[in-house]
């Protein structure tokens, strides 16, 4: 079965750190991953997506990698700010698996000023 | 733009009433999707619909149905609602025309409770 999943579900840090957010899925054959963030009672906001023929991409503070080999991502967010606060979620389009996404639970993010 | 827009944004329902979802996108995408989101457990993909005229079941799909009405509007129906059925509902859409590589863009849910 084509799973996703993240660890830690939770996370607590000081502003100013750098943290990682981890991503691993189960079949190497995808065609995408994307990570979102979620606020409290909102909807999702695309953050980043990697195509399967990357190996990184970076969006401001933000940058995730792919190792597709391996069956993981990570989100690193440098120098964290309390607004950095909210759920991330990565999803991933498996091959075979044609227009569905499928998620991971999430790593619930709270920054303390 | 307007973006993926989703009515009602909350709503009631007593076991066995039906009622029926509504989301429409104003950026021309081709596919649309409708995930629902419980806790710790992230979403899962209720429908989906490549294109207009087609739609297909995702993950979960039992209890509801779909109508990709025109290219714009993608609607989720609850035939006879049952309270496991108490969820937040997000639709999606994504511009498949370029093939794999579109991004999905999400509204901004429908949270659900039946009683």
């Amino acid at each position: 079965k084509q799973e996703v999943t993240q660890i830690p579900a939770a996370l607590s840090v000081p502003e100013g750190e750098n943290l990682v957010l981890n991503c691993s899925f189960t079949d190497s054959a995808i065609y995408n991953l994307q990570w979102f963030r979620q606020d409290p009672g909102k909807g999702l906001t695309s953050l980043l997506l990697i195509q399967s023929s990357q190996r990184e991409q970076t969006s401001g503070r933000l940058n995730a990698s792919l190792d597709k080999s391996s069956g993981r991502s990570t989100l690193y967010i440098a120098a964290s700010q309390p607004g950095d606060s909210a759920t991330y979620l990565c999803a991933v389009m498996f091959s075979g698996g044609y227009n569905k996404l499928i998620f991971g639970a999430g790593t619930r993010l709270a920054v303390h000023p | 733009n307007a973006g993926v827009t989703q009515t009602p944004k909350f709503q009631v329902l007593k076991t066995g009433q039906s009622m029926t979802l509504q989301c429409a996108q104003d950026m021309n995408h081709n596919s649309m999707y409708w995930y629902r989101q419980d806790p710790g457990m992230g979403l899962r993909l209720i429908y989906y619909s490549a294109s207009e005229g087609t739609t297909d079941k995702g993950e979960v799909p039992n209890g509801y149905n779909v109508s990709r009405l025109n290219k714009r509007e993608f609607s989720l129906r609850l035939e006879s609602a049952a309270p496991s059925q108490t969820s937040v509902y997000f639709c999606a859409s994504r511009d498949s025309g370029t093939g794999l590589q579109g991004e999905q863009y999400f509204g901004p849910g429908t949270r659900l409770t039946v009683t």
